[in-house]
């Protein structure tokens, strides 16, 4: 079946760097993608959001991009810092647009 | 504002008893509710979605239901727990129109032994 998946498990980043963490869909419908932040032992916290009507949204040091021909997406974290070590899920609507179509998640690791 | 409850945070049982999560959401009004489940490690797995008052919507089979009895309050339930129920179960919530970002809760643990 369709499914949302992400390329790279874990991220090991040093503090102070951008970090790119991507994600691959597979069902062309998809048009509206969310990426998630997972600290551990937490709810996933809402980071950003895009539909499918734009390429590119930033917000505060995030920056999601859309390539809907590759049907790819990445969250750019800008000057990533320790708070920002955490799991990030991308996650895609579903034909029923009620649910959530979840990634398995990238572990992003900032070090000192 | 708006938040999102959800209790017990850890919760352990033997297999065969019966389980009750609860979910609450305050400050707004009909909203979508869901109930996820996430094994470790793993992402996450919809069980059942609402989009009002005893309205349930199930997306996979499983050993569990779900009820609304009331706008803001979502349950989660099992007759008879197996060991495979073990996870940790998330509840969210969405405005009820369009494309929305869902918002979760703290999360119970569960662990069936």
């Amino acid at each position: 079946g369709e499914s949302v998946g992400l390329h790279l498990p874990t991220l090991s980043v040093q503090e102070g760097d951008n970090s790119i963490i991507n994600c691959a869909y597979s069902n062309s419908a998809s048009d509206y993608f969310i990426w998630y932040k997972q600290e551990s032992g937490k709810g996933p916290q809402f980071i950003i959001d895009i539909r499918s009507n734009m390429d590119k949204r930033q917000g505060q040091r995030v920056t999601v991009l859309l390539n809907k021909t590759v049907k790819h997406l990445s969250l750019q974290i800008a000057a990533t810092q320790p708070g920002d070590s955490a799991v990030y899920f991308c996650a895609e609507n579903t034909n029923s647009g009620y649910a959530l179509n979840f990634g398995k998640g990238t572990s992003l690791l900032v070090t000192p | 504002s708006q938040t999102i409850h959800q209790w017990p945070a850890t919760l352990v049982q033997p297999v065969g008893s019966p389980l009750s999560l609860e979910c609450t959401v305050e400050g707004t009004s009909n909203p979508n509710l869901y109930w996820y489940r996430q094994a470790a490690g793993r992402g996450l797995q919809l069980l059942f979605y609402s989009v009002g008052i005893g309205q349930i919507s199930s997306e996979v089979p499983q050993n569990l239901s779900a009820s609304r009895p009331q706008d803001r309050q979502f349950i989660l339930s099992s007759k008879k727990l197996l060991l495979s129920d073990s996870g940790f179960y998330l509840c969210a919530w969405s405005v009820n129109s369009g494309y929305n970002e869902q918002f979760f809760g703290p999360g119970t643990r569960l662990t069936v032994l």
